[in-house]
């Protein structure tokens, strides 16, 4: 089945220590995103691809970087993680910003810890 | 950037009842959409709505686009309906994302 795959699923980092999270879809959307959701709140954008274009939120930290080698493939590093940045970070996939194509898919998402 | 209300914020009620949960947005929209998550996380896209009404299996999703509001409904609720369920919009203008509501909390109790 097509569909957009996380890995780790949980993934326990130390404060400061680089960790890369991973993302990879099977769809061939255009699109890729990723989201940070903490507990009880709406997910949060972080930035987003449109094929090779990067695109940042404004209030993304510069902690949170991206990366897209390729249509299928989409990492997040966060470069010093501190406490603040244990949440669920989810990747999503669609064809067109509007999500009018065949609508978001999203990953089950890798929960993020930081001790 | 537009606000996403969504009512309630929790609702538990009994399997087979008949549950609506409300999204209002306060700027135009080029699609809205339904979503639902599990406990766990993952979410499934549930409807997206430009216009009109959209029905897939026991669940139906109407958009009012003048009164910038949306509704999702489940008939005949059953204890797998119990997720929360988020209305997310796009805007487009700039804003590339989607903008989240906060989630209903649903609750079906057997």
């Amino acid at each position: 089945d097509a569909m957009v795959i996380q890995n780790p699923r949980y993934q326990v980092t130390q404060f400061g220590k680089p960790v890369t999270l991973s993302c990879s879809q099977t769809l061939n959307h255009n699109v890729m995103y990723w989201y940070q959701q903490k507990s009880s709140q709406a997910p949060k954008l972080l930035f987003h691809y449109y094929d090779k274009d990067f695109n940042n939120e404004a209030d993304t930290p510069d902690n949170f970087q991206s990366r897209r080698p390729n249509t299928s493939f989409c990492f997040l590093d966060i470069r010093s993680p501190g406490l603040g940045d244990a949440a669920m970070y989810l990747c999503a996939t669609s064809r067109d910003l509007a999500g009018v194509e065949g609508g978001y898919t999203f990953g089950s998402g890798t929960r993020l810890t930081v001790v | 950037k537009n606000e996403v209300e969504q009512s309630p914020q929790n609702l538990t009620a009994q399997e087979g009842e008949f549950i609506t949960i409300n999204c209002s947005y306060s700027v135009g929209i080029s699609a809205l959409h339904w979503l639902q998550q599990h406990p766990g996380g993952g979410i499934v896209s549930l409807f997206m709505l430009s216009s009109g009404k959209k029905k897939h299996g026991r669940l139906i999703a109407t958009i009012n686009i003048q009164e910038k509001h949306s509704s999702l409904h489940i008939t005949a609720s059953h204890p797998r309906d119990s997720a929360v369920y988020i209305c997310a919009v796009y805007s487009g203008g700039g804003a590339d994302g989607l903008t989240f509501g906060k989630g209903t909390h649903l609750i079906i109790q057997p």
